[in-house]
Formats: C-alpha cells, structure tokens, sequence
C-alpha cells in the first residue's frame, strides 16, 4: 500500500491569511493525487484533482500543485467557510489511501 | 446531478454482519464509473473499504478484504456492502461514493458522496 504522510496536522490562521499544506507519498505516483475538504458532520468533497485540477464549482482560491512523491495544497486567501478537514489521498494504486488530515482552524 | 444515500441497521452485534446499501439517483450504473464505500471511525480519518463496477468487478482493501463483499443491483440502481465478524473497531460512519475517471487527465476522483451513516457495533 502506498502511505499518505500530511502535515501539519494542524493549524489555525487568520481571515485572509496564505495556507499552504503538505502531502507526502511513500513512492512516486505520478499526478495521481486529489485533495478533499471535510466540514464538521459532513461528507468529503473534492476540490483538487489530478494534482492540480480543479474541480466544477469549488472557489479559485484553491490550488494545488506537486508531482512525484511531494504534493501541495495552497488556500490564497482563507475565508471563515474554509473551517474544515483536509485530506489527500493517492489515486495510483489501490488500495486507495488517504493522508491523516490536517484539520484548519481559523483564529 | 448524481445523488447517493446510504441505508441500512445503525447498531451491529459484535461478531455480527453489518449490512448496508447506496441507492443511486442521476445516475447509471452503466456509465462505466466505479462505486465505493468508504469509512470513517468517529474523530479520525478516511479508509477506502473497496468497490465496485457495472458489471460486478471488485476491488477491495487488503485489509478488510477477507470481511467484505460489495455486489450491485443494478435493475434498482443501488449497490451493498457486508462486512462480516464485526468488532467495535469496526464502529464508523460509513460512506458510498463515486469513483469518476477524468478523461483529460487520466486520474480517477471520488467526485460525488452520500451523506454518510454510522454504523456503531455493541451487544
């Protein structure tokens, strides 16, 4: 299996603030790496596929870029809205896996 | 715009069979994408548990994959998972999803998502 290191675990920031978080893959995996948000109570929703696509309707505030083994996620401008979970997970082999989270919080 | 839900018995008994089914509106089980289930035991993170596709193929997660069978019923649009010989490790919300596979970029993402059920295992 193919282990998904993120960091940090956590972290909190500010209204307007640049968020960058990291994922890590055990081995190369090409492209094939999405990013998922998680609110409280709800399920994952995709927001960065492919690395660096971005999926219909998620804000352009979201990027992510990255190949090989070293991925990241960055949040221009964090917005109170972006309180949530993120998770990436490889989509090279299965089975599919998925980082430990980071959880965001905004202070 | 695809819609899952997921149904079936929130309380397990320990050694039991947890029984769960995703119906499937919007979409078809023809369309050549692949159906997953996921899991989440309460306050930690994401295990992918297996899949399935139109015709029946499966793949399931190592770990588990001596516990689960996932089938497709595709006269009623939903797909099931069992998982067997449960124990309160296996306590979880348990979600079903869609695997899409990106044709521009060749990468397959769990694009749309049921709300989730937990599942918790007790006697």
């Amino acid at each position: 299996d193919i282990q998904m290191t993120q960091s940090p675990s956590s972290l909190s920031a500010s209204v307007g603030d640049r968020v960058t978080i990291t994922c890590r893959a055990s081995q190369s995996i090409n492209s094939y790496l999405n990013w998922y948000q998680q609110k409280p109570g709800k399920a994952p929703k995709v927001l960065i596929y492919g690395a660096s696509s971005l999926q219909s309707g998620v804000p352009s505030r979201f990027s992510g870029s990255g190949s090989g083994t070293d991925f990241t996620l960055t949040i221009s401008s964090l917005q109170p809205e972006d309180l949530a979970t993120y998770y990436c997970q490889e989509s090279y082999s299965t089975p599919w896996t998925f980082g430990q989270g980071t959880k965001l919080e905004i202070k | 715009q695809v819609q899952l839900q997921e149904s079936g018995p929130g309380l397990v008994k320990p050694s039991g069979t947890l029984s769960l089914t995703c119906a499937v509106s919007g979409g078809s089980f023809s369309s050549g994408n692949w159906w997953s289930w996921v899991r989440q035991p309460p306050g930690k993170g994401l295990e992918w548990i297996g899949e399935i596709d139109h015709s029946g193929g499966t793949n399931y997660n190592p770990s588990l994959k001596s516990r689960v069978t996932i089938s497709v019923d595709k006269s009623k649009n939903h797909f099931s998972l069992k998982l067997s010989s449960v124990t309160a490790a296996d306590t979880a919300v348990y979600y079903c999803a869609r695997l899409l596979e990106d044709n521009i970029t060749g990468t397959t993402l769990l694009d749309y998502w049921g709300q989730g059920t937990l599942v918790t295992v007790s006697s």
